[in-house]
């Protein structure tokens, strides 16, 4: 069964700065995707991120961007510039690609601070 | 942008009744999926839905739970007999389901407080 693992509950950073939240996965397959998920305290989930699996250039999207590692099983977020309203629980989540289970794993997600 | 919506945003009933929740997908998608967050933990599948049956459901999608997409818009999640530990937070998601890096919009949630 895959699994997605969160090391970090909890991170801060200062605005302004970078932080970078960790997520290792589990998985024998080969062909799958990535995403990294924010939650606001509004508690509304909202797609950060994604990487394809066959790909092995990292997805950006403008402050965020991660490293994806596949042979390591790795896939971290780093936050540039950090600002106020970066403050949420951040998910790691796990999916084949299509044609298999379309299920989400999620990690146990990491609260990010952002401090003034 | 189009939007999941979800309905009610809280819902307090009593164990052993009957509760229905909402959701109104975004329009043109074509998978339906339920996912729960029991408080302080992760957010777990429940159940997907396609093409007018359940596509895929967890250990957690018991005889107690259903889901019916009863029009062309809502798709609805109902609890037959709720216990204690049904208290979660419920999410709904829909997705495209044409494209190959399929991403799930989720719905702002509906906090269900079993007493």
């Amino acid at each position: 069964a895959q699994t997605v693992t969160q090391s970090q509950p909890e991170m801060s950073v200062q605005e302004a700065e970078t932080v970078t939240l960790s997520c290792t996965y589990d998985t024998s397959e080969s062909d799958y995707y990535l995403f990294w998920y924010k939650q606001p305290p509004s508690r509304q989930m909202i797609l950060v991120i994604r990487q394809e699996a066959y790909k092995q250039q990292n997805a950006t999207e403008n402050r965020f961007s991660v490293n994806f590692q596949k042979a390591a099983k790795s896939f971290s977020l780093k936050i540039s510039d950090s600002q106020l309203g970066d403050a949420a629980m951040y998910f790691c989540a796990y999916r084949l690609a299509q044609g298999g289970s379309e299920k989400l794993v999620f990690g146990k997600g990491t609260k990010l601070t952002v401090n003034p | 942008e189009p939007e999941v919506t979800q309905t009610p945003s809280h819902q307090v009933t009593q164990m052993g009744q009957e509760v229905i929740l909402r959701c109104v997908p975004i329009s043109n998608h074509l998978y339906f999926y339920w996912y729960r967050q029991i408080l302080g933990q992760k957010v777990e599948f429940l159940v997907s839905f396609y093409n007018n049956e359940i596509s895929e459901k967890s250990e957690i999608f018991d005889d107690q739970f259903s889901v019916e997409r009863p029009d062309g818009s809502n798709f609805t999640l109902k609890i037959r007999s709720t216990k204690l530990e049904d208290s979660a937070m419920y999410f709904c998601a829909s997705s495209d389901g044409r494209e190959r890096t399929d991403t799930q919009y989720f719905g702002p949630g509906t906090r269900l407080t079993v007493l």
